[in-house]
C-alpha cells in the first residue's frame, strides 16, 4: 500500500515534443504529490508538486495531472527542450514521509 | 547559503570497515533524512530526523545508525560497511513535515 508505481522506466522525445511521465499510488491518505528533477551527479531538486484537492497544476512548461478517483498522476512537459534531459522522480508524501517513484531517464534529442 | 552540504562526495570502502557521512544545512530546517539511490529503485528512506536529538528508523535502516546532536547537522554511520551498501547517498532537508525536501549532492560509495 505504500508504493508509488512509475512509468515509463526511459523515454527519448524529439525536440519540441511533449513528455508525459505517470505514476501510480495505492494509499489514499497521501496528501502531496511532487516531482523532483535530477541531472547527474547532483541531488534531486523540486520541480512542480500537487495536494489532492485540485485536479491539474501548471507552471511553465510543466503541468501536473492529478486523478484521484484513479489514484494516478502525471507530469507533461511540453515543448521539451534538450535542456531537460534528466531522471524525473514522482514521489507520494504524509506528513513528513516520502514514498518515491522508481524513477524516468528522458532524454530529449536536439 | 550553501543549502545542504554532503561530505565527502566520493569514498571507496573494504569491507567490514566503517565511515560516517556528514550532512550539514543551513536553512534552519527541523527535518532531515539520509535516503539511497539504487538503479531502478529510486529513493528508499534509510533514517531520518523530526528535530535536533530525535531520529527514527525509515524504509531500509538495517546496517546504519544515525545521530543527529545539532540541528543544523546529521551524521549517517555505518559500523561494518558490506557490498550491499554500494550506493550512492542523499541527504535532504525541510522546514517542515509539509515543506519541500531540498537535497544535497550525494556521497557516492563504493564498497568493496
Amino acid at each position: 500500500q505504500q508504493q508509488v508505481k512509475q512509468s515509463p522506466q526511459s523515454l527519448i522525445v524529439q525536440k519540441g515534443g511533449i513528455s508525459i511521465i505517470n505514476c501510480a499510488y495505492e494509499n489514499t491518505a497521501f496528501d502531496y504529490f511532487p516531482w523532483y528533477q535530477q541531472f547527474p551527479g547532483k541531488g534531486p531538486a523540486l520541480l512542480i508538486a500537487i495536494r489532492p484537492d485540485v485536479s491539474e497544476k501548471k507552471e511553465g512548461r510543466f503541468t501536473i495531472s492529478f486523478n484521484k478517483s484513479a489514484k494516478q498522476f502525471s507530469l507533461h512537459i511540453m515543448d521539451s527542450q534538450p535542456g531537460d534531459s534528466a531522471t524525473y522522480f514522482c514521489a507520494a508524501s504524509l506528513v513528513y514521509k516520502y514514498i518515491f517513484g522508481t524513477g524516468t531517464r528522458l532524454k530529449v534529442l536536439a | 547559503n550553501a543549502g545542504v552540504t554532503q561530505t565527502p562526495k566520493f569514498r571507496v570502502l573494504k569491507t567490514g570497515q566503517s565511515m560516517t557521512l556528514l550532512c550539514a544545512q543551513d536553512m534552519n530546517h527541523e527535518y532531515m533524512y539520509w535516503y539511497r539511490q539504487d538503479p531502478g529503485m529510486g529513493l528508499r528512506l534509510i533514517h531520518y530526523s523530526v528535530g535536533e536529538g530525535t531520529t527514527a528508523k525509515g524504509e531500509v535502516p538495517d546496517g546504519y545508525n544515525v545521530s543527529r546532536l545539532k540541528k543544523q547537522n546529521f551524521l549517517l554511520g555505518l559500523e561494518s560497511a558490506a557490498p550491499s551498501q554500494t550506493s550512492v547517498y542523499f541527504c535532504a532537508s525541510s522546514y517542515s513535515g509539509e515543506s519541500p525536501l531540498h537535497f544535497g549532492n550525494g556521497t557516492r560509495l563504493t564498497v568493496t
